[in-house]
């Protein structure tokens, strides 16, 4: 089984700042890591996954993500928000093993951006 | 390529009534996901179809129960609806189980709310 922490539910930060929001994963087995978008009153929008190799990975909106297996964390950043970044940002984990590659969700992270 | 559509969008219940929800996985794709997404929480894990059977399901009751047809689209079905079914209802398709190849993809949901 798998669990994921996303320790901080809000952050706020002002346009053209750099962000950094959290996740720590539990897992018994090994782990595909991913990050995904909510804006309003839609579904989830894949940001970012790791599934192996390189352990930094980026999207092509300029987020980017580091495995850390050591720290079982997979926290994502930004070096400089833009208004359009305001949503709930979910970070989920999922076994590496055919079979077992159901999505587990933390509670996610709602960034707003001040202008 | 159609992505993931779900019907209807929005649906109000009475409690005890029995609901059905659907969903056209995206061209290719032969598996299909529901997660349960409550106000302010990430969602959460309900059961997979693969290939028409049920292949894992999460902390949830009997009451729900799902299937998929041989185009691959699906219903999620609730009995007995309680106050706590009140909830975003996500849909995600994907090829071959999981997360590996080109990950999952989202419907928009369906905004279900019981009275």
């Amino acid at each position: 089984a798998q669990s994921v922490t996303q320790l901080d539910s809000q952050v706020p930060v002002f346009e053209e700042a750099p962000v950094e929001l959290r996740c720590n994963y539990s897992s018994s087995v090994s782990v595909y890591l991913f990050w995904y978008v909510q804006y309003p009153n839609q579904g989830l929008q894949l940001l970012l996954k790791y599934l192996s190799g390189s352990t930094l990975v980026e999207s092509i909106n300029g987020f980017e993500a580091e495995f850390n297996k050591s720290q079982t964390s997979f926290h994502l950043r930004k070096p400089s928000v833009h208004i359009s970044d305001t949503a709930e940002y979910f970070c989920a984990v999922s076994g590496s093993n055919f079979g077992n590659e159901k999505l587990t969700f933390g509670t996610g992270t709602r960034l707003t951006i001040i202008p | 390529e159609t992505g993931v559509t779900q019907s209807p969008t929005h649906l109000i219940k009475t409690r005890g009534q029995q609901v059905t929800l659907r969903c056209s996985s995206q061209s290719g794709h032969n598996t299909v996901s529901w997660y349960q997404q409550a106000l302010g929480q990430g969602p959460q894990f309900i059961f997979q179809y693969y290939r028409e059977e049920e292949n894992g399901r999460g902390n949830f009751p009997p009451r729900f129960s799902g299937l998929q047809f041989p185009n691959y689209s699906s219903e999620l079905n609730v009995n007995a609806l309680e106050l706590d079914d009140s909830a975003l209802y996500l849909c995600a398709s994907s090829l071959d189980l999981g997360a590996r190849l080109n990950g999952y993809t989202f419907g928009s949901g369906t905004r279900l709310t019981v009275v």
